[in-house]
């Protein structure tokens, strides 16, 4: 079936280090893969999303680009603040035969922790 | 524009007992998922209601149920709750029915614990 995974955690920055997040998937077809954040004690925000191959999301700094020959949408920033400390998930939009089921599939998800 | 909202935010019960966990959907938003979040297993998926219709289920036991209503309000029912029930209940809506039109907007959660 369909898969996400994610890199482990926590991932302990210092303020304006570089952050990369891996995150590859398997999947049939062609799904939609976003990146969610939560903070805490919070729900999931939609932090950026592509749907189709070589489609760049991005939002707020962050950058992810849907890439269908290594089956990867890595997160990316170029320089983290104290405030962007959350946990970060990678998901996918399932599908089943040629129908998505409008359900997402997660990653484990990834702690982010920003020292000033 | 108002987001998801859920209620309770927090409730705890005992084993054996059952409880009904509420979803406000963002308005004119037809679609309406609910997902578990717990430490091991993650987040999965329970279900998804389009205009009152479930369409999709996730593999949970019969225990876990769920109606949404023609304002598209949503809720959730477990019966029979067991330990492994706590955790973290999100709803989420979607004015898109499918993917790629479609863009999860999640609540706040309610988290349940069951003693």
């Amino acid at each position: 079936g369909n898969s996400v995974t994610q890199m482990e955690g926590p991932v302990t920055l210092s303020e304006e280090a570089f952050l990369t997040i891996n995150c590859t998937y398997t999947a049939t077809g062609y799904p939609s893969l976003f990146w969610y954040v939560q903070y805490p004690g919070e729900g999931l925000q939609l932090l950026l999303k592509a749907t189709k191959a070589d489609d760049k999301g991005s939002n707020k700094g962050f950058e992810a680009t849907y890439r269908k020959e290594t089956t990867s949408f890595h997160l990316e920033k170029g320089s983290v603040q104290v405030s962007d400390s959350a946990v970060y998930f990678c998901a996918l939009s399932d599908q089943k035969g040629s129908s998505n089921t409008g359900k997402l599939i997660f990653g484990q998800g990834t702690t982010l922790q920003v020292k000033p | 524009k108002a987001g998801v909202t859920q209620t309770p935010r927090y409730l705890i019960k005992t084993r054996g007992q059952q409880v009904t966990l509420s979803c406000s959907p963002i308005s004119g938003h037809r679609s309406v998922s609910w997902y578990q979040q717990t430490p091991g297993q993650g987040l999965q998926f329970l279900f998804e209601y389009f205009s009152e219709t479930q369409r999709n289920k996730g593999n949970f036991p019969g225990r876990f149920s769920g109606r949404q209503f023609s304002n598209s309000r949503s809720e959730m029912n477990v019966s029979t709750l067991e330990l492994g029930d706590s955790a973290l209940y999100l709803c989420a809506s979607s004015f898109g029915s499918r993917f790629p039109d479609r863009e999860e907007n999640f609540g706040p959660g309610t988290r349940l614990t069951v003693t």
